[in-house]
């Protein structure tokens, strides 16, 4: 079945340090989506990706959309503690209304 | 506006015992869904719904049933609990098709023994 695979699951970085991480489906997707999911809380919506080979920025985070519409990666620069969290990848399913999320990648910030 | 509220936050249960979350969303979204979260397992679909009155099955529907009676509320009951069901519920909505920009609510911890 479609999956969407996030490595890596864990990252821990010094503050200031930057931070990617990548998320790749095995069939082509119409968009994909990134949400945010602080410790102890829910996921946060964080932003769309449609084009092939879009990216888009908010601040210190930039996403990107590869060309092939099949992955995507987010990267933060100088990471700060309020970063942390973990950060999935959601991809539409197969059916409508559904969404495959990524396992996630857990950010851990040392001051 | 509260957004996506869950109803309880906590719960313990003994196998066997049936139980039923409430999600309520005030935002007027036509799409509902119910994951759960496990460690290592991001977010699993469990059902969903594209409007009042419609549900379909998820990636993980086994064990659970779902009904969407009313625009802003969707329910999730488990019949009969099984310790493989210790998980955290999150519900969500969107406005748009596809499950684009979902909202999530605070989610339900759930404990069954």
């Amino acid at each position: 079945g479609q999956q969407v695979m996030q490595i890596p699951q864990y990252q821990h970085v010094q503050e200031g340090e930057d931070f990617t991480t990548y998320c790749n489906s095995s069939t082509t997707l119409s968009n994909i989506q990134w949400y945010k999911q602080r410790p102890g809380g829910h996921p946060v919506f964080l932003i769309q990706l449609v084009k092939s080979g879009e990216v888009k920025k908010q601040k210190r985070l930039t996403f990107q959309f590869g060309e092939a519409k099949k992955n995507s990666s987010l990267h933060i620069t100088a990471t700060q503690t309020t970063d942390v969290g973990t950060y999935f990848c959601a991809g539409p399913g197969n059916q409508g209304g559904k969404l495959i999320f990524g396992q996630g990648t857990e950010l851990s910030v040392k001051p | 506006n509260a957004g996506v509220t869950q109803t309880p936050k906590f719960r313990v249960l003994k196998t066997g015992q049936s139980m039923t979350l409430l999600c309520a969303q005030d935002m007027n979204h036509e799409y509902m869904y119910w994951y759960r979260q496990d460690p290592g397992m991001g977010l699993r679909l469990i059902h969903y719904s594209v409007g009042e009155g419609t549900t379909a099955k998820g990636e993980v529907p086994d064990g659970y049933n779902v009904s969407r009676l009313k625009k802003q509320n969707f329910l999730l009951g488990l019949e009969s609990a099984a310790p493989s069901q210790t998980s955290v519920y999150f519900c969500a909505s969107s406005l748009l098709a596809g499950g684009i920009g979902q909202f999530f609510g605070p989610g339900t911890r759930l404990t069954v023994l």
